[in-house]
């Protein structure tokens, strides 16, 4: 099956600890995004890369980090600098980058305490 | 901020009647396209409409779009109760065409 997955669905963590989200595709898609979700909000865009081995910062990247080593992932780190991290995150793809339709994986729910 | 902002915030219906929601953003775009997500789930694309295009159908879903007023209008025909959804407006600004701006959603509830 072709799609997009996140793991792990729930993750908790300490306060002041770096946290890697995992994010893989088998869609053969160019472009991938990290969106912050917060409750009753709408998308907020994080980082998004274009292609392998380029990335860039989106509306909220300051406390968060990304690489994209390979095409088909994109994993994001929320770092001990980000100051509010809980909430639920969602990494999507698209064919290129542009006005195209995003799928998006089934989120992962970040709860730092 | 460039975000899209949809009306009503919250909607509340009967299983069978008709859901209008609305999207409006601040300036040129592409293209328009509207989401849906279930509770804590992730979003699934539902209909893409382009600035040259006034109106597009899939199914029980219809799409306007008034680039004049740059607003547009998701309608659900004949409501189901597994509609009960939070919808989303996505816009990619002409100005900055490599990503999507979402809006703040509509959260629909469809009782039987």
């Amino acid at each position: 099956d072709g799609g997009i997955t996140q793991s792990p669905k729930y993750l908790f963590r300490k306060e002041g600890q770096n946290v890697t989200l995992s994010c893989e595709q088998n869609l053969n898609h160019d472009a991938m995004y990290w969106y912050r979700q917060d409750p009753g909000q709408g998308l907020r865009l994080i980082y998004y890369s274009q292609i392998v081995n380029d990335f860039q910062k989106g509306d909220i990247a300051e406390g968060y980090s990304v690489s994209r080593e390979k095409k088909e992932s994109f994993p994001l780190t929320v770092t001990s600098a980000q100051k509010n991290p809980t909430a639920f995150y969602l990494c999507a793809s698209s064919i290129q980058a542009g006005p195209y339709e995003q799928y998006f994986g089934p989120g992962t729910r970040l709860t730092v305490t | 901020s460039q975000q899209g902002e949809e009306d009503p915030q919250a909607l509340s219906i009967q299983e069978g009647e008709n859901a209008t929601m609305n999207c409006s953003y601040k300036t040129s775009i592409n293209n328009l396209q509207w989401y849906r997500q279930n509770s804590g789930r992730g979003l699934v694309h539902l209909i893409l409409i382009r600035s040259n295009e006034r109106e597009k159908h899939s199914g029980r879903l219809r799409v306007t779009l008034d680039t004049s007023k740059k607003s547009s209008s998701l309608l659900i025909t004949a409501s189901r109760a597994a509609d009960t959804a939070s919808y989303f407006c996505a816009t990619d600004f002409s100005g900055t065409a490599s990503k999507l701006t979402f809006g703040t959603g509509t959260r629909l509830q469809v009782t039987l």
